[in-house]
């Protein structure tokens, strides 16, 4: 089974500045990778798939990059609104995995 | 709009059975896969598996397998998560999500809204 790792495990930044999440894969998951914003009571939401395209909605403040087993999603300036998880997922063969989190809370 | 409307929530004993359902609208149901993925209290999503309504072909993930049973019924586009036996551990909230293209690789969008389950003596 193909591991997602997800760092760091908490990002503390304030509104305004740049946050950068890594994921990183145990084998090559090619461009099938997925982000996800989630935040308190709600279900997550997709932010990005094919590992660097936005999904309906998404504002371009919010970009991704990587292919392969290494993987970044940026947020170009923290909005309030921005604080939350953020998972990334795997949609290869199955299981289709996702990683544990990142945090990103106000500092 | 594509919509996924889930079951509400649920309290059940150890033991009981369950079936929560997870109904698809504004889209064509047999076209594309739908997941479940589960949600412990205060902790990351667990992807648990995926079926095709269009001919029931379902994925699980080995750490459910055997565990929960993925089924549809695509004559009311209704996807269905159920438990034989529930145990303490079963207890989180469970989102279903359809695949956002119509192929079995594919990432989630929508999802439902969610659906807690409590299980507690």
């Amino acid at each position: 089974e193909i591991v997602l790792t997800q760092s760091p495990g908490t990002l503390s930044l304030s509104p305004g500045e740049r946050a950068t999440l890594s994921c990183r894969a145990s084998q090559s998951v090619s461009s099938y990778l997925a982000w996800y914003q989630q935040k308190p009571g709600q279900a997550p939401r997709l932010l990005i798939y094919g590992a660097s395209s936005r999904a309906t909605g998404i504002p371009d403040r919010f970009s991704a990059s990587g292919s392969g087993t290494d993987f970044t999603l940026t947020i170009s300036r923290l909005e309030p609104e921005d604080f939350a998880v953020y998972y990334c997922q795997r949609y290869g063969t199955s299981p289709q995995t996702f990683g544990q989190g990142t945090k990103v809370e106000i500092k | 709009e594509v919509q996924l409307v889930q079951s509400g929530a649920e309290v059940k004993k150890p033991g009981e059975s369950l079936k929560i359902s997870c109904k698809g609208s504004g889209y064509s149901f047999t076209n594309y896969w739908i997941g479940w993925v589960r949600q412990m209290p205060g902790k990351g999503l667990e992807w648990m598996g995926i079926i095709y309504p269009g001919d029931s072909d379902t994925r699980y993930s080995p750490s459910f397998q055997g565990q929960v049973t993925i089924s549809a019924d695509k004559s009311i586009s209704t996807a269905y998560l159920q438990w034989s036996s529930l145990k303490a551990s079963d207890t989180a909230m469970y989102y279903c999500a359809r695949h956002v293209v119509s192929s079995r690789f594919g990432a989630f969008d929508p999802w439902g809204q969610g659906t807690l389950v409590t299980v507690s003596s």
